[in-house]
């Protein structure tokens, strides 16, 4: 079946930039997204990546996708201590109403 | 504004006893879904709706029932059958096509005591 991989935990120093990998198996998946989760609350859509693209950027947010290898990145430019937080990559494929998730990475950012 | 909401943010349960969880959304969505978030093991899918009166079992649904009944509300019953119930629970709902984001509720914390 589907599943999405992503490493539990990274830690960086404010100020610099953090780079969260995943990894997909699902080679027919639309859309690829980045949630952020702060401690005891839902998840909020950061960014998200139609599967046609190579990248896309938005403020401090870069996001890269090889299709190819099925890898997914989300590169957060001056990392700020108000970024730690749960990252998750989910994808979904377009008439399935399913999204699936990643295990989440637990970002710390050190001051 | 519009949003999803979950109810209540903290819910203790006596083991051998049902409890509901609430989800409504004011959002127009056709879809909702109930996820169950375990530290480590990232978001499990327990049931999703695409419609009114129709629902599908995700893959973790032993031990948990739904109901669909408005296109708003999505409420997810933990029954006594499932054995390992503690866990935070996120309900979340999307437009028609899953191409679209999913919006999430603020997560209900579930503790058996």
């Amino acid at each position: 079946g589907e599943d999405v991989e992503q490493s539990l935990f990274l830690s960086v120093r404010e100020g610099d930039s953090s780079v969260i990998n995943c990894t997909y198996t699902d080679s027919s998946s639309t859309y690829l997204y980045w949630y952020k989760q702060e401690p005891g609350a839902g998840l909020q859509l950061l960014t998200y990546i139609f599967s046609n693209m190579d990248m896309k950027q938005d403020q401090r947010l870069t996001v890269l996708l090889n299709k190819k290898d099925k890898h997914l990145s989300l590169r957060i430019a001056d990392t700020q201590t108000g970024d730690s937080a749960i990252y998750f990559c989910a994808e979904s494929n377009a008439g399935t109403y399913k999204y699936i998730f990643g295990t989440g990475t637990r970002l710390k950012v050190l001051a | 504004d519009g949003g999803i909401t979950q109810s209540p943010k903290y819910l203790f349960r006596k083991e051998g006893q049902n409890v509901t969880l609430s989800c409504e959304q004011n959002l127009n969505h056709d879809a909702m879904y109930w996820y169950r978030q375990d530290p480590g093991q990232g978001l499990r899918l327990i049931y999703y709706s695409q419609i009114v009166n129709d629902f599908q079992k995700g893959d973790i649904a032993e031990g948990y029932s739904v109901s669909r009944e408005k296109k708003e509300s999505f409420p997810l019953t933990v029954t006594s059958a499932q054995k390992n119930p503690t866990a935070f629970y996120l309900c979340a709902s999307s437009g028609r096509d899953s191409d679209t984001e999913a919006f999430f509720g603020q997560g209900t914390r579930l503790t058996v005591v």
